[in-house]
Protein backbone atom coordinates (compact mmCIF):
# COMPACT_ATOMS: atom_id res chain seq x y z
CA UNK A 1 0.00 0.00 0.00
CA UNK A 2 1.02 3.66 -0.79
CA UNK A 3 1.58 5.19 2.56
CA UNK A 4 1.14 8.97 2.88
CA UNK A 5 2.89 10.95 5.77
CA UNK A 6 1.87 14.39 7.09
CA UNK A 7 3.80 16.66 8.90
CA UNK A 8 3.40 18.47 11.26
CA UNK A 9 0.54 16.42 13.03
CA UNK A 10 -0.50 19.59 14.95
CA UNK A 11 -0.41 23.15 13.48
CA UNK A 12 -1.29 26.04 15.67
CA UNK A 13 -1.52 29.38 13.83
CA UNK A 14 -2.07 32.81 14.49
CA UNK A 15 -5.09 34.44 12.58
CA UNK A 16 -4.22 35.64 9.44
CA UNK A 17 -0.61 33.86 8.99
CA UNK A 18 -0.14 31.41 6.30
CA UNK A 19 0.17 27.55 7.32
CA UNK A 20 1.94 24.68 5.31
CA UNK A 21 1.53 21.34 5.46
CA UNK A 22 3.31 18.69 4.40
CA UNK A 23 2.40 15.37 2.76
CA UNK A 24 4.97 12.57 1.30
CA UNK A 25 4.13 9.23 -0.51
CA UNK A 26 5.96 6.48 0.07
CA UNK A 27 5.82 5.86 -3.77
CA UNK A 28 4.93 8.25 -6.52
CA UNK A 29 1.83 8.55 -7.31
CA UNK A 30 1.96 10.00 -11.01
CA UNK A 31 -0.68 7.34 -12.74
CA UNK A 32 0.11 5.83 -16.20
CA UNK A 33 -2.08 8.55 -17.72
CA UNK A 34 -0.05 11.02 -16.23
CA UNK A 35 -1.80 12.68 -13.78
CA UNK A 36 -1.28 12.73 -10.02
CA UNK A 37 -4.66 12.06 -7.91
CA UNK A 38 -3.32 13.70 -4.70
CA UNK A 39 -6.17 15.60 -3.22
CA UNK A 40 -6.57 17.42 -0.12
CA UNK A 41 -9.43 17.22 2.48
CA UNK A 42 -10.47 19.45 5.31
CA UNK A 43 -12.27 18.25 8.05
CA UNK A 44 -14.06 20.79 10.65
CA UNK A 45 -15.24 19.11 14.21
CA UNK A 46 -18.17 17.08 13.95
CA UNK A 47 -18.36 17.29 10.05
CA UNK A 48 -18.46 14.98 7.16
CA UNK A 49 -15.09 15.74 5.19
CA UNK A 50 -14.61 17.83 2.57
CA UNK A 51 -12.57 18.26 -0.52
CA UNK A 52 -10.25 21.03 -0.96
CA UNK A 53 -7.72 20.19 -4.06
CA UNK A 54 -7.49 18.00 -6.48
CA UNK A 55 -5.00 16.50 -8.85
CA UNK A 56 -2.52 18.55 -6.33
CA UNK A 57 -3.40 22.19 -7.19
CA UNK A 58 -7.11 22.36 -8.40
CA UNK A 59 -9.26 24.00 -5.90
CA UNK A 60 -12.90 22.63 -5.62
CA UNK A 61 -15.92 24.68 -6.40
CA UNK A 62 -16.35 27.14 -3.62
CA UNK A 63 -13.06 26.67 -1.98
CA UNK A 64 -11.27 30.14 -0.71
CA UNK A 65 -8.36 31.00 -2.90
CA UNK A 66 -6.16 31.37 0.32
CA UNK A 67 -5.74 27.07 -0.20
CA UNK A 68 -3.80 26.17 -2.67
CA UNK A 69 -1.54 23.03 -3.41
CA UNK A 70 1.38 22.08 -4.94
CA UNK A 71 3.79 19.56 -5.60
CA UNK A 72 4.84 16.44 -7.62
CA UNK A 73 6.28 13.04 -7.49
CA UNK A 74 6.35 12.23 -3.95
CA UNK A 75 6.09 15.28 -2.02
CA UNK A 76 3.14 17.51 -1.62
CA UNK A 77 1.73 20.86 0.13
CA UNK A 78 -1.14 22.37 1.30
CA UNK A 79 -0.82 26.07 1.81
CA UNK A 80 -3.09 28.35 3.75
CA UNK A 81 -2.32 32.10 2.86
CA UNK A 82 -3.58 33.94 5.93
CA UNK A 83 -5.36 31.66 8.16
CA UNK A 84 -9.14 32.57 9.45
CA UNK A 85 -11.21 31.11 12.23
CA UNK A 86 -12.93 28.94 10.09
CA UNK A 87 -10.20 26.91 9.03
CA UNK A 88 -9.69 25.43 12.40
CA UNK A 89 -10.19 21.14 11.67
CA UNK A 90 -7.95 18.34 10.66
CA UNK A 91 -6.83 18.33 6.85
CA UNK A 92 -6.14 15.12 5.38
CA UNK A 93 -4.11 14.49 2.06
CA UNK A 94 -4.89 11.20 0.04
CA UNK A 95 -3.51 9.45 -3.15
CA UNK A 96 -6.03 8.24 -5.27
CA UNK A 97 -4.02 6.61 -7.66
CA UNK A 98 -3.04 3.07 -6.31
CA UNK A 99 -5.60 1.00 -4.81
CA UNK A 100 -5.83 0.98 -1.69
CA UNK A 101 -6.59 4.85 -2.02
CA UNK A 102 -4.32 6.09 1.70
CA UNK A 103 -4.84 9.10 3.51
CA UNK A 104 -2.02 10.94 5.64
CA UNK A 105 -2.63 10.48 9.15
CA UNK A 106 -4.50 14.09 9.51
CA UNK A 107 -3.11 17.12 10.61
CA UNK A 108 -4.83 19.24 12.91
CA UNK A 109 -5.26 22.91 12.32
CA UNK A 110 -5.78 25.26 15.43
CA UNK A 111 -5.53 28.82 16.21
CA UNK A 112 -3.16 29.86 18.95
CA UNK B 1 -28.46 19.87 -4.90
CA UNK B 2 -26.02 17.17 -4.92
CA UNK B 3 -26.76 14.63 -1.67
CA UNK B 4 -25.60 11.63 -0.67
CA UNK B 5 -27.63 10.43 2.25
CA UNK B 6 -26.25 7.11 4.31
CA UNK B 7 -28.69 4.93 6.59
CA UNK B 8 -28.74 1.48 8.41
CA UNK B 9 -25.81 1.83 11.08
CA UNK B 10 -26.27 0.73 14.73
CA UNK B 11 -25.08 -1.47 17.65
CA UNK B 12 -24.43 -5.51 16.51
CA UNK B 13 -23.00 -7.96 18.24
CA UNK B 14 -19.46 -9.36 17.19
CA UNK B 15 -19.72 -11.84 14.51
CA UNK B 16 -23.27 -9.46 13.17
CA UNK B 17 -24.33 -8.37 10.45
CA UNK B 18 -26.09 -4.68 9.03
CA UNK B 19 -26.57 -3.56 5.68
CA UNK B 20 -25.87 0.25 4.90
CA UNK B 21 -27.23 2.83 2.29
CA UNK B 22 -26.42 5.72 0.68
CA UNK B 23 -29.52 7.33 -1.30
CA UNK B 24 -28.05 9.58 -3.78
CA UNK B 25 -29.35 12.82 -5.37
CA UNK B 26 -29.01 15.61 -7.86
CA UNK B 27 -26.55 14.20 -10.01
CA UNK B 28 -26.64 11.23 -12.55
CA UNK B 29 -25.55 8.52 -10.22
CA UNK B 30 -24.69 6.19 -12.63
CA UNK B 31 -22.09 7.91 -14.33
CA UNK B 32 -20.10 7.57 -11.12
CA UNK B 33 -17.26 5.49 -9.48
CA UNK B 34 -18.53 5.66 -5.89
CA UNK B 35 -17.23 4.70 -2.48
CA UNK B 36 -17.11 3.88 1.14
CA UNK B 37 -14.93 5.36 3.42
CA UNK B 38 -15.05 5.00 7.00
CA UNK B 39 -13.40 6.92 9.99
CA UNK B 40 -12.69 4.95 13.37
CA UNK B 41 -14.03 6.92 16.66
CA UNK B 42 -11.34 9.73 16.99
CA UNK B 43 -9.42 8.45 14.28
CA UNK B 44 -8.55 9.08 10.55
CA UNK B 45 -10.15 7.70 7.43
CA UNK B 46 -9.69 4.65 5.37
CA UNK B 47 -10.86 3.98 2.20
CA UNK B 48 -12.96 0.65 2.63
CA UNK B 49 -14.43 -0.23 -1.19
CA UNK B 50 -15.04 1.28 -4.45
CA UNK B 51 -17.46 0.57 -7.31
CA UNK B 52 -17.68 1.21 -11.07
CA UNK B 53 -20.46 2.89 -12.58
CA UNK B 54 -22.04 -0.38 -13.65
CA UNK B 55 -20.80 -2.65 -10.01
CA UNK B 56 -18.86 -4.15 -12.47
CA UNK B 57 -15.57 -3.47 -10.65
CA UNK B 58 -15.53 -3.51 -6.81
CA UNK B 59 -12.64 -3.17 -4.74
CA UNK B 60 -11.88 -3.93 -1.31
CA UNK B 61 -9.12 -2.25 1.20
CA UNK B 62 -7.92 -5.82 2.45
CA UNK B 63 -8.97 -5.81 5.83
CA UNK B 64 -12.52 -5.84 5.18
CA UNK B 65 -12.37 -8.32 2.09
CA UNK B 66 -14.51 -11.24 2.29
CA UNK B 67 -16.15 -9.82 4.88
CA UNK B 68 -17.90 -6.42 3.20
CA UNK B 69 -19.66 -6.39 0.07
CA UNK B 70 -20.59 -3.14 -2.07
CA UNK B 71 -23.41 -3.01 -4.23
CA UNK B 72 -25.07 -0.53 -6.24
CA UNK B 73 -28.81 0.13 -7.74
CA UNK B 74 -28.56 2.60 -10.65
CA UNK B 75 -32.16 2.59 -11.15
CA UNK B 76 -32.88 4.04 -7.79
CA UNK B 77 -29.87 5.60 -7.26
CA UNK B 78 -28.51 3.66 -4.50
CA UNK B 79 -25.30 2.64 -2.95
CA UNK B 80 -25.27 -0.54 -0.08
CA UNK B 81 -22.62 -1.85 1.97
CA UNK B 82 -23.24 -5.38 3.31
CA UNK B 83 -21.26 -5.61 6.55
CA UNK B 84 -21.03 -9.46 7.36
CA UNK B 85 -19.05 -11.30 10.14
CA UNK B 86 -18.50 -7.72 12.08
CA UNK B 87 -15.37 -7.22 14.25
CA UNK B 88 -15.06 -4.59 17.06
CA UNK B 89 -12.23 -3.17 14.96
CA UNK B 90 -15.02 -2.47 12.46
CA UNK B 91 -16.70 0.21 14.45
CA UNK B 92 -16.57 3.81 12.79
CA UNK B 93 -18.54 6.14 10.94
CA UNK B 94 -19.30 5.08 7.36
CA UNK B 95 -19.54 7.62 4.52
CA UNK B 96 -20.76 7.30 1.12
CA UNK B 97 -18.77 8.98 -0.89
CA UNK B 98 -19.17 9.94 -5.11
CA UNK B 99 -15.81 9.27 -7.23
CA UNK B 100 -13.11 10.51 -6.03
CA UNK B 101 -14.65 11.77 -2.75
CA UNK B 102 -15.79 15.14 -4.24
CA UNK B 103 -18.93 14.45 -2.16
CA UNK B 104 -19.70 13.06 1.03
CA UNK B 105 -22.66 11.95 3.12
CA UNK B 106 -22.70 12.93 6.73
CA UNK B 107 -22.19 9.49 7.50
CA UNK B 108 -24.03 6.55 9.61
CA UNK B 109 -22.33 5.24 12.88
CA UNK B 110 -21.49 1.43 13.28
CA UNK B 111 -20.77 0.08 16.42
CA UNK B 112 -19.62 -3.79 16.88
CA UNK B 113 -19.87 -4.42 20.57
CA UNK B 114 -21.81 -6.95 22.75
Amino acid sequence: DVVMTQSPLSLPVTLGQPASISCRSSQSVVYSDGNSYLSWFQQRPGQSPRRLIYEVSNRDSGVPDRFSGSGSGTDFTLKISRVEAEDVGVYYCMQGTRWPYTFGQGTELEIK
Amino acid sequence: EVQLVESGGGLVQPGGSLRLSCAASGFTFSDYWMSWVRQAPGKGLEWVAHIKHDGSVKWYVDSVRGRFTVARDNAANSLYLQLNTLRAEDTAVYYCARGSAAVWGQGTLVTVSS
